[in-house]
């Protein structure tokens, strides 16, 4: 029982690229979510899923997409990377209503 | 509408001295309430969590927190802190009714001094 995994690790973009961060659970949880962690400001919810086939914006959506591709799996896509990107990002999911299970993160930094 | 407050973005202590990191909430539905925790360069670990049973909520690694409805408090306490406590700590409420969208606060970095 892996419970969230995420890929990559670390990620070192030019401005302009793009990339698609991977997400995975195998908890059978219903919703998942993809934060960004910047110092001072916590955890900002850019989207969520919650549940299969439905996706919506959180608190910070702009320059990003997302894509729910089953019940286990939930990707972050950067079109065109900037450098107000940097950051870490985390993926986490819950069956709704009770604790999220976090991932180790993804540090992207965007030159 | 859900809003969480950390009132303290640092929390200094010794080691062996009572640990307290104070958070307050606000909430439209009867919430449910967590703390997590994260270690430097980890992802986030649940530390404890209210969900309208007992309003004592024990966790792990002697800490726990109180939910004081009239107050709308959920500050989390540990009797005596150790080195290894060391880390961010997020509150963080959601309702659990429709879809989940849980509120972090902003997180308190407690220090703990040897």
């Amino acid at each position: 029982n892996a419970g969230v995994t995420q890929t990559p690790k670390f990620q070192v973009l030019k401005t302009g690229q793009s990339m698609t961060l991977q997400c995975a659970q195998d908890m059978n949880h219903n919703s998942m979510y993809w934060y960004r962690q910047d110092p001072g400001m916590g955890l900002r919810l850019i989207y969520y899923s919650a549940s299969e086939g439905t996706t919506d914006k959180g608190e910070v959506p702009n320059g990003y997409n997302v894509s729910r591709l089953n019940k286990r799996e939930f990707s972050l896509r950067l079109e065109s990377a900037a450098p107000s990107q940097t950051s870490v990002y985390f993926c986490a999911s819950t069956m709704g209503g009770y604790e999220q299970f976090f991932g180790p993160g993804t540090r992207l930094t965007v030159l | 509408a859900q809003s969480v407050t950390q009132l303290d973005s640092h929390v200094s202590v010794s080691e062996g001295t009572p640990v307290l990191l104070r958070c307050n909430y606000s909430s439209s539905y009867s919430p449910s309430l967590f703390w997590y925790v994260q270690h430097p360069n980890k992802g986030l670990q649940l530390l404890l969590k209210y969900t309208s049973a007992a309003t004592l909520v024990k966790g792990i690694n002697g800490f726990e927190a109180e939910f004081k409805k009239s107050e709308t408090s959920f500050h989390l306490t540990k009797p005596s802190a150790h080195m290894s406590d060391a880390a961010e700590y997020f509150c963080v409420v959601s309702d659990l009714g429709g879809s989940y969208i849980p509120t972090f606060g902003r997180g308190t970095s407690l220090i703990v001094h040897p």
